[in-house]
Formats: C-alpha cells, structure tokens, sequence
C-alpha cells in the first residue's frame, strides 16, 4: 500500500530545542518537499528536494534544515533559531521534478510548549 | 504578498446543490491551475487541474474553469453530496527550469449539508 507517512501526529517542543520531523515514502518519487500551514493562510514551502543528496530552500526556509541522504526519507529539522514553530507540516513527494501533482502525507502538529 | 487567494473561507451548501469555491491570482506567470481537497487530521489529495491554454477541464462532478483576463478561476461541483465537506485548495504554478512551486490560496472550507 503505497504513500506517504509522516510521524509523529503529535510533536511538543521545548525551548531552545531541536526537534525532527519524519517523512518516508514508498511510492519510488524523486521530489520530496515540506510545506506549513498556519491558520488562515495556505501552504508555504519550507525546502524540497529532486534527488537523493541536493535540496533547495523554499519560500521560508529560515529556521528549518533538511536531509535527503535516501530516496525514501525527507526529515525535517524545526531548529531553535525558528522562533514561531506551532503549524501544521506537511510533507508531499511527486514523481518527477516538474510535477505539479503531489501526493501528501497526513501531517505533523507541531505545539511549543 | 498573497498571490493566490480564496476570499473565501467557508461556504454552506445543500445536498444536491452546486457548490462554486473560488479563486483569485494576481502573477500573470502561472500557467498551471490545481485543486486540492482535505479532510480533517489527512493530507490534501488532488482533485483537479487546468493548463492554461484551456478555459475549462471537466471531471465527472467536478469542473475547473479558468478567465484569464480576470486571473480567477472556480471550482464547480454539481451535485454537491455531504462525502464532499472538506476544506478545498487551489494552487498555481508558474514555468520552470527545476522543481515544483506551488503558491497555494488559504482554502475554503465547504460544508455540504442533508
């Protein structure tokens, strides 16, 4: 059963602290991206990814890092230097790099405690 | 600087009924229109897509249309069933050299009622 898993559902972050989002997919796409969501705004991309070990910043990449040392997994780091984490991430793959269609995953809520 | 917006946030419609959510965007560089739809605690799924060298793709229930000059496009459903409450994105993209960039609208929430 092919998609996209992002985990956890749930994320709380303290102070000052690192946290990583999960994203894998099992559909064989090369593009990979994350994307947050705000309240009354529409998603904004984060960083994305066409192949294994190259990833670009996108619209608001200041705060964020990202990893693509498999064609599967995407991981997303919220670093401390992000000073307004609490959104909805969303994570999607395509399966080329001109792909306008994206599949997504079902999302992490990410909370500052 | 909102480059596509849904002006509207929700929408209220009877079963049966059409359902028209709409979209507005001011980069006269998009060429590629898309609908996506999401449900609550789920990811957005793709509905439907319209190039722009076309005013109008059809998919069963659901229709696209795009007025160019007016930069706006809409989404038709006809007819609405209450499977379809759910909140609806629409997003553009412009050409390309590498990667996708998709600039999303807020999203309508559409609720369809018995």
């Amino acid at each position: 059963d092919g998609g996209i898993t992002q985990s956890p559902k749930y994320l709380f972050r303290k102070e000052g602290q690192n946290v990583t989002l999960s994203c894998e997919q099992n559909l064989n796409h090369d593009a990979m991206y994350w994307y947050r969501q705000d309240p009354g705004q529409g998603l904004r991309l984060i960083y994305y990814s066409q192949i294994v070990n190259d990833f670009q910043k996108g619209d608001i990449a200041e705060g964020y890092s990202v990893s693509r040392e498999k064609k599967e997994s995407f991981p997303l780091t919220v670093t401390s230097a992000q000073k307004n984490p609490t959104a909805f991430y969303l994570c999607a793959s395509s399966n080329d790099r001109l792909s306008e269609k994206l599949f997504f995953g079902s999302g992490t809520q990410l909370s500052v405690l | 600087d909102q480059q596509v917006k849904q002006n509207s946030p929700s929408l209220s419609v009877q079963e049966g009924r059409i359902s028209i959510l709409n979209c507005d965007y001011t980069n006269s560089m998009f060429d590629y229109f898309l609908w996506y739809k999401k449900y609550p605690a789920e990811g957005p799924t793709f509905l439907i897509s319209i190039s722009s060298i076309k005013d109008k793709n059809e998919d069963g229930r659901f229709t696209v249309f795009l007025n160019k000059s007016a930069k706006h496009l809409s989404l038709h459903i006809v007819p609405s069933q209450p499977g379809d409450s759910a909140v609806y994105f629409c997003a553009a993209s412009a050409p390309m050299t590498s990667g996708s960039r998709l600039t999303f609208g807020e999203g309508t929430q559409l609720t369809v009622n018995p």
